[in-house]
């Protein structure tokens, strides 16, 4: 049964680095692309950005120059780090399996298996 | 643009059939994914590509597009589908979008 489990500090202050790790239970870890969705309070989903084997990460132009998603196969997680937060950073995060690809091409089943989510709150 | 434009709230009454609609240009290119949430809890993919339900998912539960706007259609409606929905897809650059959110509320 595929599974994800999210670790990170959930409190943080203005200017300090968010960090997040999500493990992931499956056997397919490098076939499958990994991503990382947020949720402020009260709003809706945030597509924050992706990672995977056969091609690097991919992130949001909102985002971008903030933000690393990286993979580590031999442990099978997958990280996320927001630099320079703000209290606009303050959101459930969460990690969730993204499409099966094989080489560059990729199925198109959407974020099947999430992670539980992690109330990360940004405040000085 | 990258936008995804859903309708902040809907209502249906018990067993009738409503239909949640996702607008944008990407959608002209690519498929969309329909995502369930209720208070508290992660969302559930609930249907994908041309119209696949995961495992579990009721079949009450149909998704179509044309042009610029994807649709999920929820035929039957119960007490239990009251929830936000939400719309996924890609951008020209292919990075991930999703629609503001439609709130469902089941009368």
């Amino acid at each position: 049964q595929v599974q994800l489990q999210q670790w990170g500090a959930r409190l943080l202050k203005p200017s300090e680095t968010l960090s997040l790790i999500c493990t992931v239970h499956d056997e397919s870890f490098t076939s499958y692309q990994w991503t990382w969705i947020r949720q402020p309070p009260g709003t809706g989903l945030q597509w924050i950005g992706e990672v995977y084997h056969g091609a690097g990460a991919r992130y949001s132009p909102s985002l971008q120059s903030r933000v690393t998603i990286s993979m580590d196969t031999s442990s099978n997680q997958f990280s996320l780090r927001l630099r320079s937060v703000t209290d606009a950073d303050t959101a459930v995060y969460y990690c969730a399996r993204g499409r099966y690809c094989s080489g560059n091409r990729c199925n198109v089943r959407d974020f099947d298996y999430w992670g539980q989510g992690a109330l990360v709150t940004v405040s000085s | 643009s990258s936008e995804l434009t859903q309708d902040p709230a809907v209502s249906v009454a018990l067993g009738q059939t409503v239909r949640i609609t996702c607008q944008g240009d990407s959608l002209r290119n690519y498929y969309t994914s329909w995502f369930q949430q209720k208070p508290g809890q992660a969302p559930l993919l609930v249907n994908f590509g041309k119209n696949n339900r995961p495992s579990g998912i009721p079949g009450r539960f149909s998704g179509s597009s044309s042009g610029n706007t994807a649709s999920l259609t929820i035929t039957g409606a119960q007490a239990e589908d009251e929830a936000d929905y939400y719309c996924y897809s890609r951008d020209r650059s292919e990075k991930g979008v999703f629609g503001g959110g439609t709130k469902l509320t089941v009368l």
